[in-house]
């Protein structure tokens, strides 16, 4: 079956330090996701991206998360300036339609984000 | 905006017993997602149904839509059933994205 590949699995950075995590979806698929899942709380949406642009972000999603899909494969998150609070594993998903039209949701194996 | 309840949220059973996992949420929806979430972390989609019912393998997700309350039942539970199973909808408005449950942590012990 195809996969969702995320790197790196692991990722540990100082306060105030800037982080691209990056993820290749699956090559037909039209939708991408970003989910955060902080430890012991369930997962929690952050941003949505359709024809190369957001399609609908969470409240969570600010001015300091921005997303790319820089060469039609690749698809970062970046954290501009990390707090203590973004530490969480950050989960990368793709469909190929969207979740409320009975497709199935195709997720990475998570990068673990840690901020000291 | 739509609430996702799950329970229960933790369940221990022994290895060959018939799980049942609910979910009810709290608008109606066009599909509801249950995903496995394995010990070390990862995601994976079990099923995905809009009415009735889907089997596959020892699996089984059914869904009431009038009820707004869906269940995943394990038949002949197995300890490598041990994972997190969630429930996830989308919400109300033709969003894109899912709103997930806490989850049921569930242990299958031989």
């Amino acid at each position: 079956e195809p996969e969702v590949t995320q790197t790196p699995s692991h990722q540990v950075t100082q306060m105030g330090q800037e982080v691209i995590l990056r993820c290749v979806p699956i090559s037909n698929h039209l939708y991408f996701y970003w989910y955060r899942q902080i430890l012991g709380q369930k997962v929690e949406f952050l941003v949505s991206f359709y024809n190369n642009e957001i399609s609908e972000k969470s409240e969570i999603f600010d001015d300091q998360f921005s997303v790319e899909r820089p060469d039609g494969s690749n698809f970062t998150l970046k954290i501009r300036s990390t707090k203590l609070e973004d530490s969480a594993m950050y989960f990368c998903a793709s469909t190929h339609a969207t979740p409320a039209t009975n497709e199935k949701l195709f997720f990475g194996s998570g990068t673990q984000l840690s901020v000291l | 905006k739509n609430e996702v309840e799950q329970s229960p949220q933790n369940l221990t059973a022994q290895e060959g017993e018939f799980i049942t996992i609910n979910c009810s949420y709290s608008v109606g929806i066009s599909a509801l997602h249950w995903l496995q979430q394995h010990p070390g972390g990862g995601i994976v989609s079990l099923f995905m149904l809009s009415s009735g019912k889907k089997k596959h393998g020892r699996l089984i997700a059914t869904i009431n839509i009038q009820e707004k309350h869906s269940s995943l039942h394990i038949t002949a539970s197995h300890p490598r059933d041990s994972a997190v199973y969630i429930c996830a909808v989308p919400p109300q408005g033709g969003s894109e994205k899912l709103v997930f449950g806490k989850g049921t942590k569930l242990t299958v012990n031989p």
